[in-house]
């Protein structure tokens, strides 16, 4: 069975820092992974995702993961935060075979300071 | 596309009663997946529905919880004999498998269980 890790629970950072939330996942085979975003009061919504060719992908509001397969990992990275990018994000992985059914992270609480 | 929608947003109810969650995925959608999602954690998988066949159920589905897709479209999700232990988010998600290889999961809202 897989598993993800998000390392950090909780991230506060001043509007303008750089972002990197970690992800490290556990799984036997090949993988696609995502990154969803929770912002208060909202339903999940989809960054991003991986499914395969280009490691380095890029999502909506300036967000972008690079995938490392040898260190199974998956981070988001976002080069200058906003107030507005205050949100939970999880880390998710699925097989890549017809089951889809995706594996979640316990996620990153982000705080950004006006 | 109005996007999943699940019904009710809130339900407490005592322990011992039954509840039942309703979802409406995306028209044309032909997956939907039920996850909970508890304090402080990601959303767990509980099962999926190809069409009205459901084709993987969690061993966190235990014998009281019960999923259906009759015809498809909508699903429901019943907890009979309710625990504390149940008290959660329900969340309910839809793609379209088979066009598209990178099929997206798409969610609702969510159901907040409250049990007392």
């Amino acid at each position: 069975a897989q598993s993800v890790s998000q390392h950090n629970h909780h991230v506060i950072l001043s509007e303008a820092a750089s972002l990197e939330l970690g992800c490290n996942y556990s799984y036997g085979g090949t993988v696609n992974l995502f990154w969803y975003v929770q912002y208060p009061g909202q339903h999940l919504q989809l960054l991003l995702k991986y499914f395969s060719g280009d490691p380095l992908v890029k999502g909506i509001k300036g967000f972008e993961a690079e995938f490392i397969k040898s260190k199974f990992s998956f981070n988001l990275r976002k080069p200058s935060v906003q107030w507005s990018d205050t949100a939970e994000y999880f880390c998710a992985v699925s097989p890549s075979g017809s089951a889809r059914q995706l594996t979640f992270g316990s996620g990153t609480q982000l705080t950004v300071l006006p | 596309d109005t996007g999943v929608s699940q019904n009710p947003r809130h339900k407490i109810t005592k322990r011992g009663q039954n509840v039942t969650f309703r979802c409406d995925p995306i028209s044309e959608h032909n997956r939907l997946y039920w996850y909970r999602q508890t304090l402080g954690q990601g959303p767990e998988f509980l099962t999926y529905f190809q069409n009205e066949a459901q084709l993987e159920k969690s061993r966190l589905l235990s014998d009281r919880f019960s999923a259906e897709r009759p015809k498809g479209s909508f699903s429901t999700l019943e907890i009979q004999r309710t625990e504390q232990g149940d008290s959660a988010m329900y969340l309910c998600a839809s793609s379209l498998w088979g066009q598209n290889p990178t099929d997206t999961q798409y969610f609702g809202p969510g159901t907040r269980l409250t049990v007392l």
